[in-house]
């Protein structure tokens, strides 16, 4: 059965500074995603990764993957606010050819003032 | 705005009724997937459909749940005789046919409350 294991689960850090969530998963898979999720709200996509060695950024937030470790991290490079969330990173499983997301178990962020 | 729709976004009801969910994939969207989240915890996955077909559904999906997409276009689920445990946030999520069907938009939810 495949497992997605995120860590920390929670997160505490003050505006500035940096830090790394970790996502490890249990089985082969090609392909990551990183969302997040406010309070209340759905899912919003963040990065896909399809390859093994994938980085991508966006602002203050780098991902990138590593399929032979089976694991991807989430940077945050000079935390603001905003970036207070929960994130979630999921593995696409093919099963009886169709496919399907596992998530993690979620880290959530708070950013102090 | 043409992303994944959602109908109720919030639906409060008592034990042992019946509910039913909507979900509006974007548009052409041929892939459609259930999910439930509970707080705290991450999303998982309840029932996936490619087109009309329900192609798998989740040991967690039991006999009181079902889920249809006539036609391929909007999907629904629904829940007969709800009980308290499936107070949960019921996420729905489209992805086009090509390329693979990787990347999935959610819709903004259904918040089920059993009281």
């Amino acid at each position: 059965e495949l497992k997605v294991e995120q860590n920390p689960l929670f997160l505490s850090m003050q505006e500035g500074k940096n830090y790394t969530i970790y996502c490890n998963y249990s089985t082969t898979s090609d392909r990551l995603y990183w969302y997040r999720q406010d309070p209340g709200k759905s899912l919003e996509s963040l990065f896909v990764l399809l390859s093994n060695g994938a980085v991508k950024q966006e602002g203050r937030l780098m991902a990138s993957l590593d399929t032979k470790a089976r694991l991807s991290t989430l940077h945050i490079t000079a935390a603001v606010h905003d970036l207070s969330a929960t994130y979630f990173c999921a593995v696409d499983l093919l099963t009886s050819g169709t496919y399907k997301y596992i998530f993690g178990t979620g880290t959530r962020l708070k950013v102090l003032a | 705005d043409t992303g994944v729709s959602q109908d109720p976004r919030h639906k409060i009801t008592k034990r042992g009724q019946n509910v039913t969910f909507r979900c509006d994939p974007i548009s052409e969207h041929n892939h459609l997937y259930w999910y439930r989240q509970t707080l705290g915890q991450g999303p998982e996955f309840l029932t996936y459909f490619q087109n009309e077909a329900q192609l798998e559904k989740s040991r967690l999906l039991s006999d009181r749940f079902s889920a249809e997409r006539p036609k391929g276009s909007f999907s629904t689920l629904e829940i007969q005789r709800t009980e308290q445990g499936d107070s949960a946030m019921y996420l729905c999520a489209s992805s086009p046919w090509e390329p693979l069907p990787y990347e999935q938009y959610f819709g903004p939810g259904t918040r089920l409350t059993v009281t």
